[in-house]
This record gives C-alpha cells, sequence and structure tokens, in this order.
C-alpha cells in the first residue's frame, strides 16, 4: 500500500530542545516536501527535495532544517524550538514534484506544540 | 508574485450542487490540483487540470481557463461526508518543486 509515514503523530515539547519529525515513503517517489498548516494560512512549503542529497528552501524556512540521505526518508528537524512552530505538519511525496500531475501523497501529519 | 484566492467558507444543502471558486495569478502557470481535506486529516487528491474545459469524475467536477487565471470544483448530490475543505494548488512549469496552495475553504452540508 502507498504511504507516507510520519511520526511523532503528537507531540509537546519545550523550547528550545530539539527535535526531529521522521518521514518515510515506500512509493520510490523522487521529490518530498513538508509543509505547515495554521488557521487562515493553509499549507505553507517549508523545505523539499527533488532527490538524495538535493534539498532547497521553500516559503518558510526559518527555524527548520532537512536531509535527504536516502530516497525513501525526509527528516524535519526544529535545532531549537520555539512557540511560533506550534503548528500541524504535513510530510508529503510525489513522483516528479508538480509537474505532469503527479498525485501528491501527504502523511497523517504531526501536531506540534512549542510551550 | 504568487496569489490563490478560494472562499473562506461555504454552505450547502444536502442532495444539492454546489460550485467552489479559486483564482489565481502565477508567473509560469503549469497546472492545477484540487485536494479534499477533512478537520485534522491528510490532504487527499482530487483532480489535476493542466488543459482548458470540464473534467468529470463521478460526483465530482473540475474546470479550468487558463486564460482567466480561473478554475472551480463542482460537487453534485452532496452528501453529509462532502463537509470538508477544499484546497486548490497551482503548480509552476518553471519549477517541478513549487507547488502553491490556496487557503483552503471549508464546506458545511447541512441536512
Amino acid at each position: 500500500e502507498a504511504q507516507v509515514t510520519q511520526n511523532p503523530r503528537y507531540l509537546i515539547t519545550v523550547t528550545g530542545k530539539k527535535l526531529t519529525v521522521t518521514c518515510s515513503q515506500n512509493m520510490n517517489h523522487e521529490y518530498m516536501s513538508w509543509y505547515r498548516q495554521d488557521p487562515g494560512l493553509g499549507l505553507r512549503q517549508i523545505y523539499y527535495s527533488m532527490n538524495v542529497e538535493v534539498t532547497d528552501k521553500g516559503d518558510v524556512p526559518e527555524g527548520y532544517k532537512v536531509s535527504r540521505k536516502e530516497k525513501r526518508n525526509f527528516p524535519l528537524i526544529l535545532e531549537s524550538p520555539s512557540p511560533n512552530q506550534t503548528s500541524l505538519y504535513f510530510c508529503a511525496s510525489s513522483l516528479t514534484g508538480g509537474l505532469s500531475g503527479n498525485t501528491i501523497y501527504f502523511g497523517e501529519g504531526s501536531w506540534l506544540t512549542v510551550v | 508574485g504568487q496569489n490563490i484566492d478560494q472562499p473562506t467558507e461555504m454552505t450547502a444543502t444536502e442532495g444539492a450542487i454546489v460550485q467552489i471558486n479559486c483564482t489565481y495569478q502565477t508567473s509560469g502557470f503549469n497546472g492545477l490540483f484540487w485536494y479534499q481535506q477533512h478537520a485534522g486529516e491528510a490532504p487527499t487528491f482530487l483532480s489535476y487540470n493542466v488543459l482548458d474545459g470540464l473534467e468529470e469524475k463521478g460526483r465530482f467536477s473540475s474546470f479550468l481557463s487558463r486564460s482567466k487565471g480561473y478554475s472551480y470544483l463542482l460537487l453534485k448530490e452532496l452528501q453529509m461526508k462532502d463537509s470538508a475543505s477544499y484546497l486548490c494548488a497551482v503548480t509552476m512549469y518553471s519549477s517541478a518543486s513549487k507547488i502553491i496552495f490556496g487557503s483552503g475553504t471549508r464546506l458545511s452540508i447541512r441536512p
């Protein structure tokens, strides 16, 4: 079954404590991306990756890091979380990104609260 | 700049038809997605339009006019389970990585 799996699904953490949200896909997709979703703002792209070792900033990259050492995994790292990073996070993947209308598959989301 | 506009909220009656509009201003437009998202869940794919015209998939249809920067999603025979947010997203041919989502339209279905 085609899946994008992200963990943890729910997390409450404290300001400044480093955390990593993992993301894994089983479809051999080249393109992976992280979004955050906040009320009234829709989905905003944080970082994306077109292939292994190729990553780039999206629209809201400040305070986040990513890595793509393997094709299937794309972890999101918050080195020093702050309360304004409290949000719902989605990992997504597709065959080759937005071109050709390749379906974008989303993970189930990670609810992150920073206190 | 890039901009996508959708109504924030809509309400419709079970069994009726509703049209959700999306207008966009982007450079290098390639195509447009529609996604459905139930509260607290992941978005799921509904349609992708790259050519002008109407594409029908069961109760859902999506229309695109490239010259007008306009799309709509048409939902027929509304069911209570159609209560959800509907997101339009545009892709650019200049960048396969760039997929810009609108803020979404929250649709409520009343009996």
